[in-house]
């Protein structure tokens, strides 16, 4: 079973609206939750983290990424998108029962569009 | 420099030839990884390392071999390549704290033909 899912391999916003990638996890447990982006021939960075405490998390480039416990989720926003968005983002758990290894999702290439 | 860094960047090889991935930190990170990244598949976990000498299987660890006799290398093997294998494989580093943030490497994009 998957344990993260990433909904939408695709999105696409104007430049300026809002930004929203979704992030589902599978645990009866809340595991560790990430959000990572890939720029173009580039490796992976880390955007922001929730592992404890305040479940509104802030992240670097004006993101911020929300823990919903109730629905197992941990969607990415952010409120004006700027072309320099553009990229791959990946969301990645850690699930503290088991093998506790990071396992990410399939990932969301988010377009701009001027 | 500081940091993490692959080589090759690009290989083309042929089916049943062994190629190695080469991966360097200068962090002197407990844990390193190796990932390969295939469209609709996001990354997926074939080896990782939580000390010199110290390795375990990942996700997908079948036709692969690596090695960790120092800290800051751990280099990944195809012993004999397949066209399935043709992929970008990326390496990466963190400390030993299990929510410490991983840094990768810039891939190393391999095609197997």
């Amino acid at each position: 079973a998957q344990s993260v899912t990433q909904l939408g391999s695709h999105v696409s916003v104007s430049e300026g609206a809002l930004v929203l990638l979704r992030c589902n996890y599978s645990s009866s447990v809340p595991p560790y939750l990430f959000w990572y982006v890939q720029y173009p021939n580039q490796g992976l960075q880390l955007l922001l983290k929730y592992t404890t405490g305040a479940t509104l998390v802030k992240g670097i480039n004006g993101f911020e990424a929300e823990f919903k416990k109730s629905e197992t989720s941990f969607h990415l926003t952010k409120p004006s998108a700027h072309m320099s968005d553009a990229a791959e983002y990946f969301c990645a758990v850690i699930l503290i029962q088991g093998a506790q290894k990071l396992v990410f999702g399939q990932g969301t290439r988010l377009t701009i569009n001027p | 420099d500081a940091g993490i860094t692959q080589s090759p960047r690009y290989k083309i090889t042929e089916t049943g030839r062994q190629v190695t991935l080469m991966c360097h930190q200068t962090w002197s990170h407990s844990y390193m990884f190796w990932y390969r990244q295939d469209l609709g598949h996001g990354l997926r976990l074939i080896y990782y390392s939580a000390a010199a000498d110290i390795t375990d299987k990942g996700e997908v660890p079948d036709g692969y071999v690596v090695s960790r006799s120092k800290t800051e290398n751990f280099p990944l093997t195809l012993e004999s390549a397949t066209r399935s294998q043709t992929s970008v494989y990326f390496c990466a580093s963190r400390e030993d704290t299990i929510t410490g943030e991983l840094f990768f490497g810039e891939g190393s994009r391999l095609t197997v033909l």
